[in-house]
């Protein structure tokens, strides 16, 4: 399996960030945690939140009322959005893969996505 | 949440030196820990799962070990590409957490 990032590199303070995540080498309704993680500039990991291939959605509790993801299974890919941005969710974003059986558990995460750089600024 | 701690912040070392990474989690969480090692400007890359499991491709060198709340990092024998950032994580509950971090360095 393979992971690619695309969206905007700049998006301006209150907007929304829009990214997504194609999926190659297998399929997004296999039995998989698809996740988003983000890294701060010079900062640590910080895990955004899940979707499950049933649908499923499990967000930080630190972004939940600002944060959606979904799946469009046609395309094999999944997607994040990030509402009300300011200059703090600059970050480089990561999508990533839990490769658990079960909707009840999480495993690990591998592969991951290169990553892409999303500045907020006006 | 479960707040991972990761000790030292940083360390400088030299090839051929073993290295020891710990992470203390604030609860337990059995065996649910994994590492990843970070180079500069890439993806976090899976060193370690399940706290002793190493990744398939992953040098020998690295070993995991611990459970309930304390679990160590070790490289044997640095070699230069291993000079990178290191983080733990947690799969134990939601939301997933990661450690602060560890940059090794070259004396």
């Amino acid at each position: 399996v393979q992971l690619q990032e695309s969206g905007p590199g700049l998006v301006k303070p209150s907007g929304t960030l829009s990214l997504t995540c194609a999926v190659s080498g297998g399929s997004i309704s296999s039995s998989n945690w698809w996740t988003w993680v983000r890294q701060p500039p010079g900062k640590g990991l910080e895990w955004i939140g899940e979707i499950y291939h049933s649908g499923s959605t499990n967000y930080n509790p630190s972004l939940k009322s600002r944060v959606t993801i979904s799946v469009d299974k046609s395309k094999n890919q999944f997607s994040l959005k990030l509402s009300s941005v300011t200059a703090a969710d600059t970050a480089v974003y990561y999508c990533t893969r839990d490769p658990t059986s079960s909707s009840w558990t999480h495993n690990w995460f591998d592969p991951w996505g290169q990553g892409t750089l999303v500045t907020v600024s006006s | 949440d479960i707040q991972m701690t990761q000790s030292p912040s940083s360390l400088s070392t030299s090839v051929g030196d073993r290295v020891t990474i710990t992470c203390r989690a604030s609860q337990s969480i059995s065996s649910y820990l994994n590492w990843y090692q970070q180079k500069p400007g890439k993806a976090p890359n899976l060193l370690i799962y399940a706290a002793s499991s190493l990744q398939s491709g992953v040098p020998s060198r690295f070993s995991g070990s611990g459970s309930g709340t304390d679990f160590t990092l070790t490289i044997s024998s640095l070699q230069p590409e291993d000079f990178a950032s290191y983080y733990c994580q947690q799969t134990y509950s939601s939301p997933l957490t990661f450690g602060g971090g560890t940059k090794v360095e070259i004396k």
